[in-house]
C-alpha cells in the first residue's frame, strides 16, 4: 500500500524550530519529486515547497523562502521540512505529498517533443503544527 | 487571495448536475494541466480529477473535469449526500522557478 506518514509537529514559540518528518512506503521513493503542502485552520490549501528526486532543484512559496528547508533521504524513504523563525501565520497542517511529473511525446514539424504533466496524488495525514506564545 | 479563482460555495439536490469553475492565468492553467481535489472535513484531500479531465483509479464517473484556456471546470453528475465537502483545483505556475498554485476551494453542499 502507498503511504506517506508524517511526524514532528507540536506548540512551539514565535521564533522557535521545528522540523518535520514524513516516511514513505509502498513505492520507490527516490523515483519522484515529493512536496509539503500547509493547511491553515478553516483555510484553503497552500503548497510549501517541493524537491526533485536527487535534491537538486528545490522551489519554495515566497512566504517560507530563508526560514523553511526542505530536504530527502532516499536511503531512507524519508522528506523532511525544517522550519525555522516561525510565525503565528505557520499555524497549520502539514501534508506530505508525492509529486507527479508524467513526461509524454509529441511530434512537432518533424521533431519529437517531450512535454510534462504535473499532478500530486498521494498525501499524508498530516501533522500539526501550532505557533504560539 | 487564492491565484486560482473558485466560487467559494455550491448546492445541489440528489441526482442534480452541478458544475465547479476555476479561473487562472496564461502561466498556469494556460501552460499546464489542471488537477482538482476532494476534501471531506477533518481528513486530508483526495486527487480527484488529474491532467485535465483524467479520473484515477476507484473515482466514479459521475466525476468529470475539462479545461479552456485559462478556465477549467469540474462537473459531478448524479450528486449524493456523499458528494459533499470541499473541492479544490490546482495547477503548476511556471513564474519564477516554478510553483504549485489552488484555488481557494469551493464548499459543495447536498441539500
Amino acid at each position: 500500500e502507498v503511504q506517506l506518514v508524517e511526524s514532528g509537529g507540536g506548540l512551539v514559540q514565535p521564533g522557535g524550530s521545528l522540523r518535520l518528518s514524513c516516511a514513505a512506503s509502498g513505492f520507490t521513493f527516490s523515483s519522484y519529486w515529493m512536496s509539503w503542502v500547509r493547511q491553515a485552520p478553516g483555510k484553503g490549501l497552500e503548497w510549501v515547497a517541493n524537491i526533485k528526486q536527487d535534491e537538486s532543484e528545490k522551489n519554495y512559496v515566497d512566504s517560507v523562502k530563508g526560514r523553511f528547508t526542505i530536504s530527502r533521504d532516499n536511503a531512507k524513504n524519508s522528506l523532511y521540512l525544517q522550519m525555522n523563525s516561525l510565525r503565528a501565520e505557520d499555524t497549520a497542517v502539514y501534508y506530505c505529498v508525492r509529486d507527479v511529473r508524467q513526461g509524454y511525446n509529441s511530434m512537432v514539424r518533424g521533431r519529437v517533443i517531450t512535454s510534462y504533466y504535473y499532478y500530486m496524488d498521494v498525501w499524508g495525514k498530516g501533522t500539526t503544527v501550532t505557533v504560539s506564545s | 487571495q487564492s491565484v486560482l479563482t473558485q466560487p467559494p460555495s455550491a448546492s445541489g439536490t440528489p441526482g442534480q448536475r452541478i458544475t465547479i469553475s476555476c479561473s487562472g492565468s496564461n502561466s498556469n492553467i494556460g501552460s499546464n494541466t489542471v488537477n482538482w481535489y476532494q476534501q471531506v472535513p477533518g481528513t486530508a484531500p483526495q486527487l480527484l480529477i488529474y491532467n485535465n479531465d483524467q479520473r484515477p483509479s476507484g473515482v466514479p464517473y459521475r466525476f468529470s473535469g475539462s479545461k479552456s484556456g485559462t478556465s477549467a471546470s469540474l462537473a459531478i453528475s448524479g450528486l449524493q449526500s456523499e458528494d459533499e465537502a470541499d473541492y479544490y483545483c490546482a495547477a503548476w505556475d511556471d513564474s519564477l522557478n516554478g510553483l504549485w498554485v489552488f484555488g481557494g476551494g469551493t464548499k459543495l453542499t447536498v441539500l
